[in-house]
């Protein structure tokens, strides 16, 4: 259980186009979701923390309209890289929290991540 | 405020010796929970282990073991008699439990190379 699915696994697009990453809870549901970038050769750096229902909160640093992330639902999560520039060319890669059955959160099952998005904008 | 240091950018062993894996953690919080994944060259994260802040026992899985002791704020990961498989880049990661909604922040990473 507490599978994370997220596509496209890998997308190149040209510069000043937008692109769409999905990230879905296949067997819970996620009220909370986190999209990660990690660049070559560094550690994965939190960009938001996807709440379902409410704006996203974005760490310092990270431009919330050039990342828009919408949390429609219980199992879907989407970021989208607006006017993507090769800079933000990354892999980028969500996980949610899996609630144990009495909801009380990340004690029963932890986190699962997607299998990431390899984003290069030529 | 939470952070997560591994002082080994890389390491690299024969197969089969045995290696350990540092972390060392910074928190205010009581409650947390720290984490181990693994992140082959294919770039999904392997989640390997939840430890809870409450639970020191040390844990081991097959060829795998964490030893947690909070007087020294460390979870380091030993891999016993490596494996060529092993080979992967290795996160260390902390959550703190009153961080909304439960935020994790990965250390550096450290880079396993086993040759055979």
């Amino acid at each position: 259980g507490a599978v994370v699915s997220q596509h496209p696994s890998w997308v190149i697009c040209k510069s000043g186009t937008s692109v769409k990453i999905e990230c879905r809870s296949l067997d819970f549901q996620a009220t909370t979701m986190f999209w990660y970038r990690q660049f070559p050769k560094q550690s994965l750096m939190l960009m938001a923390t996807s709440n379902e229902g409410s704006k996203a909160t974005y760490e310092q640093g990270v431009e919330k309209d050039k990342f828009l992330i919408n949390h429609a639902s219980l199992t879907l999560s989407t970021l989208t890289v607006t006017s993507a520039h090769p800079e933000d060319s990354s892999f980028y890669i969500c996980s949610a929290v899996a609630s144990d059955p009495s909801g009380q959160g990340v004690g029963g099952y932890g986190y699962t991540f997607g299998s990431g998005t390899r984003l290069t904008v030529v | 405020a939470q952070k997560v240091t591994q002082a080994q950018t890389e390491i690299s062993v024969v197969e089969k010796e045995d290696v350990t894996l540092d972390c060392v953690y910074e928190t205010r919080d009581t409650t947390y929970y720290l984490f181990w994944y693994k992140q082959p060259p294919s770039g999904e994260l392997v989640f390997l282990i939840r430890r809870n802040s409450f639970d020191e026992q040390n844990e081991i899985s097959g060829r795998y073991s964490w030893n947690f002791q909070k007087s020294t704020s460390s979870f380091n990961f030993i891999i016993t008699a490596s494996q060529v498989v092993d080979s992967a880049v290795y996160f260390c990661a902390l959550s703190e439990a009153d961080t909304g909604g439960f935020k994790t922040i990965f250390g550096a990473g450290t880079r396993l190379f086993v040759k055979a």
